[in-house]
C-alpha cells in the first residue's frame, strides 16, 4: 500500500519553543491531508483539514494560530507546534489520500510523531 | 450526529476465539466505514472497510457485518491470535463518492489475545 512519512518520530522540546512536524506521501500525490491528535489511551480527535495551495480547515476548538498547518506541495504537510506547552504533549499524527485515486476511499497514516514538552 | 460509540472499550479472547467489536452511529449521511487496527506507539492501519450498499464483507479472518437500519456494525476477529492483540478503531464519514474522508472515529477497543 501506499506509504506516509513522519518526521519526527519524537520529539521533546522545552516550553515555549516551536516544534515542526512533516508528513509526506512517498509514493503518491495527496490533494488532501489530514491533522489528528491522540493523547494515551484515546482515539483520535482531528485537528485540521489540509488542502494543497490553501489554506487548512481546523476543526472546532482547534487554535489555527497554535497549529500551523502549511500544505505547500502535494507530497508535504507540515504541522508547526507554536510556543508549545506541556499540555501540548501528546501523538500527533497524519492521513493522506491519494488524489488520483478517489473511489478507493482509503486513508494511508503515518507512524506518528510523539511530542512530549517539558 | 457526528458520533461514532465504540464498544467494548476492552475485550480479552482466548486464542483461537471470536472476537467481535460493536460500533454504532446516528448520522445517516455515512457512506464508509473503516475499521483500523493500531499497535503501541504507531499509526493506525486500514484493516477492513465497507460501504453500506452490503450486510457484510470479509477478508480473511476478518469480518464486517453491517445493518444499515439499526445503524451499526461490527468487526468479528476469527480465529483470534495473540498478535491480533492491538487496539481497534472503527470510524465513519460521508461524502465517499466525491473523495471526502473526514473520518470520526470510534473511542477503540483493546484487545488482548490470551495465548
Amino acid at each position: 500500500g501506499a506509504v506516509v512519512s513522519q518526521h519526527p518520530s519524537w520529539v521533546i522540546c522545552k516550553s515555549g519553543t516551536s516544534v515542526k512536524i512533516e508528513c509526506r506521501s512517498l509514493d503518491f500525490q495527496a490533494t488532501t491531508m489530514f491533522w489528528y491528535r491522540q493523547f494515551p489511551k484515546q482515539s483520535l480527535m482531528l485537528m485540521a483539514t489540509s488542502n494543497e495551495g490553501s489554506k487548512a480547515t481546523y476543526e472546532q476548538g482547534v487554535e489555527k494560530d497554535k497549529f500551523l498547518i502549511n500544505h505547500a506541495s502535494l507530497t508535504l504537510s507540515t504541522l508547526t507546534v507554536t510556543s508549545a506547552h506541556p499540555e501540548d504533549s501528546s501523538f500527533y499524527i497524519c492521513s493522506a489520500r491519494d488524489g488520483l485515486a478517489r473511489a478507493t476511499g482509503e486513508l494511508f497514516f503515518g507512524e506518528g510523531s510523539r511530542l512530549t514538552v517539558l | 450526529q457526528q458520533q461514532v460509540k465504540q464498544s467494548p472499550q476492552s475485550l480479552i479472547v482466548q486464542k483461537g476465539g471470536i472476537s467481535i467489536i460493536n460500533c454504532a452511529y446516528e448520522n445517516t449521511a455515512f457512506d464508509y466505514f473503516p475499521w483500523y487496527q493500531q499497535f503501541p506507539g504507531k499509526g493506525p492501519a486500514l484493516l477492513i472497510a465497507i460501504r453500506p450498499d452490503v450486510s457484510e464483507k470479509k477478508e480473511g479472518r476478518f469480518t464486517i457485518s453491517f445493518n444499515k437500519s439499526a445503524k451499526q456494525f461490527s468487526l468479528h476477529i476469527m480465529d483470534s491470535q495473540p498478535g491480533d492483540s492491538a487496539t481497534y478503531f472503527c470510524a465513519a464519514s460521508s461524502g465517499y463518492a466525491q473523495g471526502a474522508q473526514k473520518l470520526v472515529f470510534g473511542q477503540g477497543t483493546r484487545l488482548t489475545i490470551n495465548p
